[in-house]
């Protein structure tokens, strides 16, 4: 079946420094991957999407890019701010662009310190 | 309305009641997706909806877990018996048909603690 592995948290880092979270995927077909981001005490947001191989999905400063040879969808971000502070979830939709479930990794606790 | 909405936000009970968790989508988004979100387990799905139909209920983890939908909107995700093994964060999702149908809106969740 459809399965996500995203890296262990937590990530530490200092304000502006570079973000990579690593997310792989395995799943029959062309899965749509997303990026949700979770901020203390809210609710999962949308962050970023890719609907096929190469599609860059962007938001709000982060980045991830598609990678069907490798099977990855690393989130990346130039430059993190305290704001950014948040678990961060890593997904994929099997159904090609239909209705159907979510599959999610374990989430990556970010934290963000001055 | 403007996002999914969910009711309640909190909900204490003892082991062995029954509760009802209630999720109202996005007007106009036509499928509805139940998960729940523990520590042990992280986000697991538990049913989805199309229309007032269950095309998904693979996730439910036991026969106490049951939902419905009326009227193409409101779900109503009911546990039976409740567990010390429920408590979760139950999180209800809807979204769109035609363009865009893959992508997910969730609400903020009812946090259930079993007793």
């Amino acid at each position: 079946g459809d399965s996500v592995t995203q890296m262990e948290g937590p990530v530490t880092l200092s304000e502006e420094a570079f973000l990579t979270i690593n997310c792989t995927y395995t799943a029959t077909g062309y899965p749509s991957l997303f990026w949700y981001v979770q901020y203390p005490g809210e609710g999962l947001q949308l962050l970023l999407k890719a609907t096929k191989a190469d599609d860059k999905g962007s938001n709000k400063g982060f980045e991830a890019t598609y990678r069907k040879e490798t099977t990855s969808f690393h989130l990346e971000k130039g430059s993190v701010q305290v704001s950014d502070s948040a678990v961060y979830f890593c997904a994929l939709n099997g159904g090609t662009g239909t209705a159907s479930k979510l599959t999610f990794g374990t989430g990556t606790r970010l934290q963000v310190t001055l | 309305g403007a996002g999914v909405s969910q009711s309640p936000s909190n909900k204490v009970t003892e082991k062995g009641k029954d509760v009802e968790l209630r999720c109202d989508p996005i007007s106009g988004h036509t499928a509805l997706y139940w998960y729940r979100q523990s520590l042990g387990q992280g986000l697991e799905f538990l049913i989805y909806f199309q229309g007032n139909s269950a095309p998904d209920k693979s996730g439910l983890p036991s026969d106490r877990f049951s939902a419905e939908r009326t009227g193409g909107s409101v779900s109503t995700l009911t546990i039976q018996r409740t567990q010390q093994e429920d408590s979760a964060v139950y999180l209800c999702a809807s979204s769109k048909t035609g363009v865009d149908t893959d992508t997910q809106y969730f609400g903020p969740g009812t946090r259930l603690t079993v007793l």
